[in-house]
C-alpha cells in the first residue's frame, strides 16, 4: 500500500499546463526531499525532479516541482504529446526507514 | 554512459528461490548506495530494498523482510537480490537503481536499469 497519494489521472491537451499533487505526512514529505519519476510506456522509470525542484541535466524546463509542508506537486507547462506517461512522486520515510512511492498518475495527452 | 544491467529473472514456483544480479558500469560503483524497486503487472512502483555503499546500512520493505536479502560486491561492480520463499504476489519487473548522489541513501534514484521479469507461478 502506497504511503504517498496522487490522483489516478491528470489529462490535458497540447500546450496546456497540468499539475499533479502528491500528499504525504510529516515522516516523509514533511521531513525529506521529494523526487519525481517519469515512466514512458514500456520503459524503465526516469528521474525527472530531485530535491523538490531540481531538474537533472537533459530534463526540459517545462517540468517543475514544488513542496509545501506535507505535500508536493509536479507541473508540466506546455504539455507535449511525448509527455504522455505515468508520473510518480517519492520520498524517504523516517518512520518506516524506507523509500516510499506515490500511487502514480497517468497523464494522457488528449 | 552510466549503465545498470539486471539479470537473473525467470519463472519460479511458489516457495522457490531466485537470485537477481545488477551490473553497473561507467561510474564508481563503490561510492553509491544501490536499490531494488519492483513493479507488478499493471501496478505502480514499489521500493524493495536499499544498501549503502559499504553495505553498512541495509533496508527492506516490510513485504519482503525475512525473505529477501540484498548484497553487493564492489570489486565486481555488482548488486544482488536473493529472493527466497517466493509468492505469487512477488511477480513483477525488478529494477535496480543507483542513488543519484554518492555517499547518500535518502536521495533520488538515477539511473535505473531496464528491469528483469520475475514470475512466480505453479
Amino acid at each position: 500500500q502506497s504511503v504517498l497519494t496522487q490522483p489516478p489521472s491528470a489529462s490535458g491537451t497540447p500546450g496546456q499546463r497540468v499539475t499533479i499533487s502528491c500528499s504525504g505526512s510529516s515522516s516523509n514529505i514533511g521531513s525529506n526531499t521529494v523526487n519525481w519519476y517519469q515512466q514512458l510506456p514500456g520503459t524503465a522509470p526516469k528521474l525527472l525532479i530531485y530535491s523538490n525542484n531540481q531538474r537533472p541535466s537533459g530534463v526540459p524546463d517545462r517540468f517543475s516541482g514544488s513542496k509545501s509542508g506535507t505535500s508536493a506537486s509536479l507541473a508540466i507547462s506546455g504539455l507535449q504529446s511525448e509527455d504522455e506517461a505515468d508520473y510518480y512522486c517519492a520520498a524517504w520515510d523516517d518512520s518506516l526507514n524506507a523509500h516510499v512511492f506515490g500511487t502514480g498518475t497517468k497523464v494522457p495527452v488528449l | 554512459e552510466v549503465q545498470l544491467v539486471e539479470s537473473g529473472g525467470g519463472l519460479v514456483k511458489p516457495g522457490g528461490s531466485l537470485r537477481l544480479s545488477c551490473a553497473g558500469s561507467a561510474f564508481t560503483f563503490s561510492s553509491h548506495s544501490m536499490n531494488w524497486v519492483r513493479q507488478a503487472p499493471g501496478k505502480g512502483l514499489e521500493w524493495v530494498s536499499s544498501i549503502s555503499s559499504s553495505s553498512s546500512y541495509i533496508y527492506y520493505a516490510d513485504s519482503v523482510k525475512g525473505r529477501f536479502t540484498i548484497s553487493r560486491d564492489n570489486a565486481k561492480n555488482s548488486l544482488y537480490l536473493q529472493m527466497n520463499s517466493l509468492r505469487a504476489e512477488d511477480t513483477a519487473v525488478y529494477y535496480c537503481a543507483r542513488a543519484r548522489k554518492a555517499a547518500a541513501t535518502r536521495v533520488g534514484f538515477d539511473p535505473w536499469g531496464q528491469g528483469t521479469v520475475v514470475t512466480v507461478s505453479s
